[in-house]
This record gives C-alpha cells, sequence and structure tokens, in this order.
C-alpha cells in the first residue's frame, strides 16, 4: 500500500475552512484514498474517500489532484467538535485492501 | 439504522485471566475487522472475518488471541492468559462488503485494562 504523509499538526480558527493536506506520491491506480478521524480516544469515524475525481459529502470535501499524487481534506465551517486526528489513508486491492493502514495522523486543533 | 456495537466499553482483567469482546457489526455487514491501539500508538489492524470464515490475521499476535465471528451472534475477539501488556484499546470495524470501496465504520471500542 502506498505510505502517506501528512503534517503532524494544524490549527484553525472555529468557523473557518481547515485545509488538511496529504502526500501520497507512490499511489498507483487502483488505490482509493481514505479519510477518517478520531476525537479524543473515540472510535475513528469515516469521513470521505475517493479513487480520483473530487467527493463531497454532508461533512467534507476531497480534492485529489489530477496526477493523484496528493489530496486534501476541506472542513468548510470547522466547529470547536472537529478538533481530532485527521488520517490520511491509501487502500488497494481485495482481500489486502480490506484492512485500513493508520500512520501517524494530523492533529486539527479548532481554536475559539 | 443502530452502529457497530462494542461491549463491554471497559474491561479489568487481572494477568493470567481470559478477555472476551464482542463486536456487532452494522445490519447488512458481513464482514468485520478488529484494531488495537496501544496506549501512546496508532491503530493496529489485527484480524478481518467474513461470517464463519477467518479472511486475513496477518496482525494477530501468534499465541493467546483468537477471534471468531460465528453464524449467528456477535464476532468474539478473545485473549487468553492476559498480560499487561494487552492493556489497550480494542476496536472493531465493520464494512458491507469487501474491497477498497467499501468504508468500515468502526465501533466505541474495549478498553482492557490488565491488573
Amino acid at each position: 500500500d502506498a505510505k502517506t504523509t501528512q503534517p503532524p499538526s494544524m490549527d484553525c480558527a472555529e468557523g473557518r475552512a481547515a485545509n488538511l493536506p496529504c502526500n501520497h506520491s507512490t499511489i498507483s491506480g487502483n488505490e482509493y484514498v481514505y479519510w477518517y478521524r478520531q476525537i479524543h480516544s473515540q472510535g475513528p469515524q469515516y469521513i470521505i474517500h475517493g479513487l480520483k475525481n473530487n467527493e463531497t459529502n454532508e461533512m467534507a470535501s476531497l480534492i485529489i489532484t489530477e496526477d493523484r499524487k496528493s489530496s486534501t481534506l476541506i472542513l468548510p465551517h470547522a466547529t470547536l467538535r472537529d478538533t481530532a486526528v485527521y488520517y490520511c489513508i491509501v487502500r488497494v486491492g481485495v482481500v489486502r485492501g480490506s484492512r485500513l493502514t493508520f500512520g501517524e495522523g494530523t492533529q486539527l486543533t479548532v481554536n475559539p | 439504522n443502530a452502529g457497530v456495537m462494542q461491549n463491554p466499553r471497559h474491561l479489568v482483567r487481572r494477568r493470567g485471566q481470559e478477555a472476551r469482546l464482542r463486536c456487532s457489526p452494522m445490519k447488512g455487514h458481513s464482514h468485520v475487522y478488529w484494531y488495537r491501539q496501544l496506549p501512546e500508538e496508532g491503530l493496529k489492524f489485527m484480524v478481518y472475518l467474513q461470517k464463519e470464515n477467518i479472511i486475513d490475521e496477518s496482525g494477530m499476535p501468534k499465541e493467546r488471541f483468537s477471534a471468531e465471528f460465528p453464524k449467528e451472534g456477535p464476532s468474539i475477539l478473545r485473549i487468553q492468559q492476559v498480560v499487561r501488556g494487552d492493556s489497550a484499546a480494542y476496536f472493531c470495524a465493520s464494512s458491507r462488503g469487501t474491497g477498497a470501496t467499501y468504508e468500515q465504520y468502526f465501533g466505541p471500542g474495549t478498553r482492557l485494562t490488565v491488573t
């Protein structure tokens, strides 16, 4: 599975957009980009995933570059409850793709 | 639609005892995954099961740990003869299908403390 690189921490003002980058320069054609977050010690929460096209749901938007080597998760209007560790994960294949490989993630702190 | 359920939420065991952790997947999900998060560490995959089958157990410790997902009832992660190093949060996830197109949804976790 492709390795991902994320900044260890970021800050964002409440009400502003939070843009979390992820580098996955070794991604291959059949690998999906997934985003999860973990608030304090709770179970990880699925946010969004995509293959090539940009995706949007009620939680966030996922922007994937044309060469697929990097992506950005956008929380359009961050709130204090969005403070969490955000994980960018690349998944591939059938059996192998069934696992999620969590890295260090980005600690996002939303400030009042 | 109820989410993934895990019980107990907190479990305290003395060294040498057995720990049984239960996971009920979301309705309509037949794929279950177990992950472990040691204190101050990241989440690590342990095992992937479908109904009555272990598909991938490459992340499971070789001894004392076992998992099952019977035809009826929840998935069980069993730890025999627990040691202090087993103290961790154990998370279960479920998905509707296999492969990278299917998202996994996580339960709240079971916090195991070995005294």
